[in-house]
């Protein structure tokens, strides 16, 4: 499976865009790049997946260049309630059957 | 998105007791379950895998007599851990895959946080 390699931790200001950069320098041709958040407590949400390009919903964008070996997950205007851990993730079902490895996460804090 | 339930959601018990974790997909049939552990400050540690009427797969150094995994139906897969000791304490998550989601997205219940004394 695809290590991945982000950030330990970020720091941002209420309003802020926040870009949050993940290496995956093996990414399997069959691999999906998934970003999930996590608050204390809780399980992972997710946020966006992608396969290449760029892909945007309502909450977030992902950009992934074409060698595929990085993305970067967008959050556009942050709050104080985006403060959380945001893990980058590669795998899909026909590596492994589907099974996810975490990495250490990005510990997004905004600040008002 | 697909919902997916864990329960309990804090549970106590004793040193030397079992424990019993359930977790459910409530909209969806969930033909692969995977397990997680979390301490404080970490990450999500996969302990294993579970495929519905067939025996769980272990991630190297996950004692499977400790954390027995049962997955009898497409829509529920039960983590006991047996003989609990204060360090099994953790936050532990499951997650499900769905029949038709071929692009690995998980689906995570929302935790089970086990405080052994």
């Amino acid at each position: 499976l695809a290590k991945t390699t982000q950030p330990i931790s970020m720091d941002s200001y209420e309003g802020q865009e926040v870009n949050i950069t993940c290496s995956h320098n093996n990414i399997a041709t069959n691999d999906y790049i998934t970003w999930y958040q996590q608050f204390p407590s809780q399980g992972p949400r997710f946020i966006i997946q992608g396969y290449k390009t760029k892909v945007t919903n309502e909450v977030a964008s992902l950009f992934i260049p074409a060698d595929r070996k990085s993305s970067t997950l967008s959050l556009p205007r942050v709050s104080l309630s985006d403060t959380a851990v945001y893990y980058c993730l590669v795998g899909g079902f026909y590596n492994q059957g589907g099974k996810l490895i975490f990495g250490q996460g990005t510990e997004l804090s905004v600040k008002p | 998105g697909a919902v997916v339930s864990q329960h309990p959601s804090r549970v106590i018990c004793k040193s030397g007791t079992s424990v019993k974790i359930e977790c459910r997909s409530l909209d969806f049939q969930a033909t692969t379950m995977f397990w997680y552990r979390q301490f404080p400050k970490q990450s999500l540690m996969l302990m294993a895998t579970s495929n519905e009427g067939s025996k769980a797969t272990y991630e190297q150094g996950v004692e499977k007599d400790k954390f027995l995994i049962n997955h009898a139906s497409l829509t529920l897969s039960t983590l006991t851990v047996t003989s609990a000791h204060p360090e099994d304490s953790s936050f532990y998550i499951c997650s499900a895959r769905g029949t038709s989601a071929n692009t690995g997205e998980l689906f995570f219940g929302e935790g089970s946080r086990l405080t052994v004394l």
